[in-house]
């Protein structure tokens, strides 16, 4: 069954640092997210992405976060300037239409040092 | 504001049947998700009512009802790697962007 495949799984950070969290989508989906999850917190809406463009996002993505689609088959989240409250799981989600089931990557682990 | 209320845990018996309410007050409506997660990995799609009525899938079953701001989770038969926390969401937005509840953590015990 086709999965949504993030990279890396863990990645640590010194504060104030860019970082470039990696997530390939499923293969035939158009519609992208991403997601966040503080440890112990809900999980928050960031962004989506929809025919190359961003189409919503919540008050978290700030100017310090960018999405870009670069090739056909990668989805990236961009932090600028990491804070300590950065830290956090960071999930990419796909779907083929917007009221699909939406299908979760395994999560990146963002720490902020 | 969006608000959806889940309890926060739940503990119940390996074989058993457990109910995992969620009500929500949202500005707009369309349908509701429920997803699994056990700790450290990803949420995984259990299922999705748009009518109100009970869905079965299995040993789990999900129900709606719009004019209540209500649905729950059904799981029968219980087995301990049910054990997880379970997420139920409403999707916004022209992207149908999924705004969740904090989740219930359920607890099996043998």
């Amino acid at each position: 069954e086709p999965e949504v495949t993030q990279t890396p799984s863990h990645q640590v950070t010194q504060m104030g640092q860019e970082v470039i969290l990696r997530c390939v989508p499923i293969s035939n989906h158009l519609y992208f997210y991403w997601y966040r999850q503080i440890l112990g917190q809900k999980v928050e809406f960031l962004v989506s992405f929809y025919n190359n463009e961003i189409s919503e996002k919540s008050e978290i993505f700030d100017d310090q976060f960018s999405v870009e689609r670069p090739d056909g088959s990668n989805f990236t989240l961009k932090i600028r300037s990491t804070k300590l409250e950065d830290s956090a799981m960071y999930f990419c989600a796909s779907s083929w239409t917007a009221n699909q089931p939406q299908h979760f990557g395994d999560g990146t682990r963002l720490s902020i040092l | 504001g969006q608000n959806i209320d889940q309890p926060t845990e739940m503990t119940a018996t390996e074989g058993a049947i457990v109910q995992i309410n969620c009500t929500y007050q949202t500005s707009g409506f369309n349908g509701l998700f429920w997803y699994q997660q056990h700790a450290g990995e990803a949420p995984t799609f259990l299922s999705y009512n748009v009518l109100d009525g009970l869905e079965e899938k299995g040993r789990f079953s999900s129900f709606l009802s719009r004019s209540k701001g209500y649905s729950y989770l059904l799981l029968k038969e219980l087995q301990m790697k049910d054990s997880a926390s379970y997420l139920c969401a409403v999707p916004l937005g022209s992207n149908y962007q999924l705004i969740w509840g904090a989740g219930t953590k359920l607890i099996i015990k043998p």
